[in-house]
């Protein structure tokens, strides 16, 4: 049985950085591409950031290019995400997802919570 | 940049009815990149249809997806007390996702 679970969210200060962790399970790892989604509170789906499976391709949401980085280790079964330079509008809680054909997301972890605030 | 569009906002029905969803691309996408998902409050997103008419496992045959180009539908045939939710459409295109902004099915 497939599992994604997320870790690694909690509540920091503007401008602060923060790292996402994403422990995957129950599939063969390295045989899928992996992506980040995120949710702000009371709002609707928001595609982050996606990875490759062998990490030769990277992709950002305009919102957070520049800010986040997105990390995978085949080895480790894990997909990361290092979030830079923080701002109230990261507010989220983060899903990591399982990309099956390059076009949607079969498998989705329950989500780690990220609070910018001051 | 390929927005989606959903309407309506909000389906008020009651068990037993017809829902039918609606997304629209601002332009033409092909098929094979456009999902459905189901979201419960306090639950991630469950795909319910791929490549805009495949029932992803498990799902019930009462969920259908429909269209082209730009405009896409998602039918559920006979609601179910567990069916009211919120619904996404998602797209895959020039190297980028996008959702979106969601239909909410509430009982009526």
């Amino acid at each position: 049985e497939v599992h994604l679970v997320e870790s690694g969210g909690g509540l920091v200060q503007p401008g602060r950085s923060l790292r996402l962790s994403c422990a995957a399970s129950g599939f063969t790892f390295d045989d899928y591409a992996m992506d980040w989604v995120r949710q702000a509170p009371g709002k609707g789906l928001e595609w982050v950031s996606g990875i490759s499976w062998n990490s030769l391709s990277r992709e950002y949401a305009d919102s957070v290019k520049g800010r986040f980085t997105i990390s995978r280790d085949n080895a480790k079964n894990s997909l990361y995400l290092q979030m830079d330079s923080l701002r109230a509008d990261d507010t989220a809680l983060y899903y990591c997802t399982r990309v099956f054909g390059g076009s949607h997301f079969d498998y989705w972890g329950q989500g780690t919570l990220v609070a910018v605030s001051s | 940049e390929i927005v989606l569009t959903q309407s309506p906002g909000t389906l008020s029905l009651s068990p037993g009815e017809r829902a039918t969803l609606s997304c629209k691309a601002s332009q033409s996408i092909s098929s094979f990149y456009l999902a459905w998902y189901q979201q419960k409050p306090g639950q991630a997103p469950r795909l319910l249809i791929s490549g805009a008419s495949s029932r992803a496992t498990g799902i019930p045959d009462r969920f259908s997806g429909s269209g082209s180009g730009t405009d896409f539908t998602l039918t559920i045939s006979n609601l179910e007390p567990e069916d009211f939710a919120v619904y996404y459409c998602q797209q895959y295109g020039r190297a980028r996702f996008s959702f979106g902004p969601g239909t909410k099915v509430e009982i009526k």
